[in-house]
């Protein structure tokens, strides 16, 4: 149980394109979702928190209108990358946890985004 | 916010027992300790959970002393598909402060 699917897995796009990402909880209903980025090499950075029906909370340097978050529906959470440039190039991660105490997060297998 | 500390990597050999410890000196009473997995270019894929003692499942155990201001990742009988990174989460869900990563360990399983 718990898994957590991410669409696409890799994507390879013009710069100034705008490219959404599809985070679903296929067994479970998410109340919260989170989405991350990871650089070659390091760990994982939190971008933002979605909860079902409200908006994003978005870290501390992530551009709310560049990195834009929906989470409308329990199973569903997309994040769209508008007018990508190279630079944002990355892999992001979703994962989803849903509402029993302290049940953990469960991840997608990521989004490998490059900016040509 | 709890902040974890872990040792950057890690070596060890197939067939032996691998103890990965994370540090959490300001952890909270609320807080629980949650380890992960991740190979490249895949998402982190949940290990195990707890608060206090002794947890063990199917693929790993995890220790946590009485002052709970550090935790043991124990990995039995290691294979090579076992490397990987590692990552110790503290927090508490009701805040949602338990989904920041730390650097992560590194294992190296050699033959």
């Amino acid at each position: 149980g718990a898994v957590v699917s991410q669409h696409p897995s890799w994507v390879i796009c013009k710069s100034g394109t705008s490219v959404k990402i599809e985070c679903r909880s296929l067994d479970f209903q998410a109340t919260t979702m989170f989405w991350y980025r990871q650089f070659p090499k390091q760990s994982l950075m939190l971008m933002a928190t979605s909860n079902e029906g409200s908006k994003a909370t978005y870290e501390q340097g992530v551009e709310k209108d560049k990195f834009l978050i929906n989470h409308a529906s329990l199973t569903l959470s997309t994040l769209t990358v508008t007018s990508a440039h190279p630079e944002d190039s990355s892999f992001y991660i979703c994962s989803a946890r849903g509402d029993y105490s302290n049940q953990p997060q469960h991840f997608g297998d990521g989004t490998r985004l490059s900016i040509l | 916010l709890a902040k974890t500390t872990q040792p950057i990597s890690m070596d060890s050999y197939e067939g032996q027992e691998v103890n990965i410890t994370c540090s959490h000196n300001n952890i909270a009473t609320n807080d629980y300790i949650t380890w992960y997995q991740q190979f490249p270019s895949q998402g982190p894929r949940f290990i195990i959970q707890g608060y206090k003692t002794k947890v063990t499942n199917e693929v790993a155990s995890l220790f946590i002393p009485a002052d709970r201001k550090s935790s043991t990742l124990s990995l039995p009988r290691v294979s090579l598909s076992d490397t990987a990174v590692y990552y110790c989460l503290v927090g508490d869900k009701t805040t949602n402060n338990d989904m920041r990563f730390g650097a992560g360990t590194r294992l190296t399983v050699k033959p």
